[in-house]
Parts: C-alpha cells; structure tokens; sequence
C-alpha cells in the first residue's frame, strides 16, 4: 500500500502564481486533511473532509481551496501564492471521520518568492 | 491559537536512558495523541489515550494523562538512536479539529 501520496515535494513559486498540491489516498478513508507546518510552531489545520464533496475550514484557511470528488483525492489549491504562504505542507487521512490517527504524506516543500 | 505545548523544545539523553516529555493543554478534551516526526518525513502517530483513560502502553511507550491539570506525558523507555525525533502531541477540543503542539525535539547521543 501507498498509503498516503502528496506531490510535488518541493515547489518554487513567485508572489501571485497559483498552484494545486496534490494528495492521494488508497486507504479509503474518509476524513483528509491539509496542514502547513511552519518553523517552531504545531501543525496548524488549513481545510479538511470528512467524505466526497463535503470540505470544511480549519484555523488558517485564507488563501487556500480545496475540492473532495473522490474519497481518495484532495488537492489543495492555493490561488495567489503570497511568501507568508512559504512551509511545509502536509496531507493526513484517517479512517476515523474525527481525525483520531491520521496517516500522513512526506509532505511538500513550498517557497514563495 | 495553540492548545497543545510540549516541554522541553529539546531533550538531549544517553542511549539506553529513559525520555520523558510533556505535553499541556488548555480546554476539555475526548482524547490526547502522540506523534513522532524524523527529520524531513511525515508524521507517525504513536499512541491515543482517551479522556477517560489515565495510562496507556505501547511496546518502550508509556503515556499517562491527567484531566485535572490538563497534561500529558510521554515516556519511552531504554532509548534507542532511532528514537531521534521530533514529538508532538494533538488534542481535540472540537469534533474534526486537532490541536497541536510545537513539538519537543528529542536527541539520543550514541
């Protein structure tokens, strides 16, 4: 099993582009997960689902989107990238709908410059 | 807002000795994790312990939770080189929403 897959693993962007990171899942769970991790801080909840097209805002959810049409997949769109936006980013599944142990990706390096 | 912080940010122990780390919290919770981060990888979750639950093993871990002094800890017993990391804990306040520490980073000296 794959377990949990995010691309790209490192990403450079330049203020105002936009990309979508990518997270899939083929453990059939239904609660994903996007969180940034920055320097010295928790992981911190951008958006997650908690099943196909049902998605929900976490603590940090400005300038991020996020789509659920399939159990296993949920990309994270951020539309105008902006250097606050540089982290590390990481996606989790679980099969628990409450997000109790979560499988998480190697995660995506994003620089904005 | 961080409703989880570890104590210490760093612990730096023998191999073979024990490592303790802290974790509080600020509101009421259904249940307290514990994850392990290697350098540059994913997060592992290691243990969950419920609310109602005071101690918890598993294999060299032992977590105990106190609901009245919001706190946790984490033990992991005779410690091995590969148990360099970086520990997080994660509470729940809401049903969906973890909460989470800033981690403490855990060295083992050969």
């Amino acid at each position: 099993n794959a377990g949990v897959t995010q691309t790209p693993k490192f990403q450079v962007l330049k203020t105002g582009q936009s990309m979508t990171l990518q997270c899939a899942q083929d453990m059939n769970h239904e609660y994903m997960s996007w969180y940034r991790q920055d320097p010295g801080m928790g992981l911190r909840l951008i958006h997650y689902s908690v099943g196909a097209g049902i998605t929900d805002q976490g603590e940090v959810p400005n300038g991020y989107n996020v789509s659920r049409s399939t159990t296993e997949d949920f990309p994270l769109r951020l539309l105008s990238a902006a250097p606050s936006q540089t982290s590390v980013y990481f996606c989790a599944s679980s099969s628990d709908v409450h997000g109790e142990k979560l499988f998480f990706g190697s995660g995506t390096q994003l620089s904005v410059l | 807002s961080q409703q989880g912080e570890e104590d210490p940010q760093a612990l730096s122990i023998q191999e073979g000795e024990n490592a303790t780390m802290n974790c509080s919290y600020k509101t009421s919770i259904n249940n307290l994790q514990w994850y392990r981060q290697n350098s540059g990888r994913g997060l592992v979750h290691l243990i969950l312990i419920r609310s109602n639950e005071r101690e918890k093993h598993s294999g060299r871990l032992r977590v105990t939770l106190d609901t009245s002094k919001k706190s946790s800890s984490l033990l992991i017993t005779a410690s091995r080189a590969a148990d360099t990391a970086s520990y997080f804990c994660a509470t729940d306040p809401t049903w969906y929403q973890l909460i989470w520490g800033a981690g403490t980073k855990l060295i083992i000296k050969p």
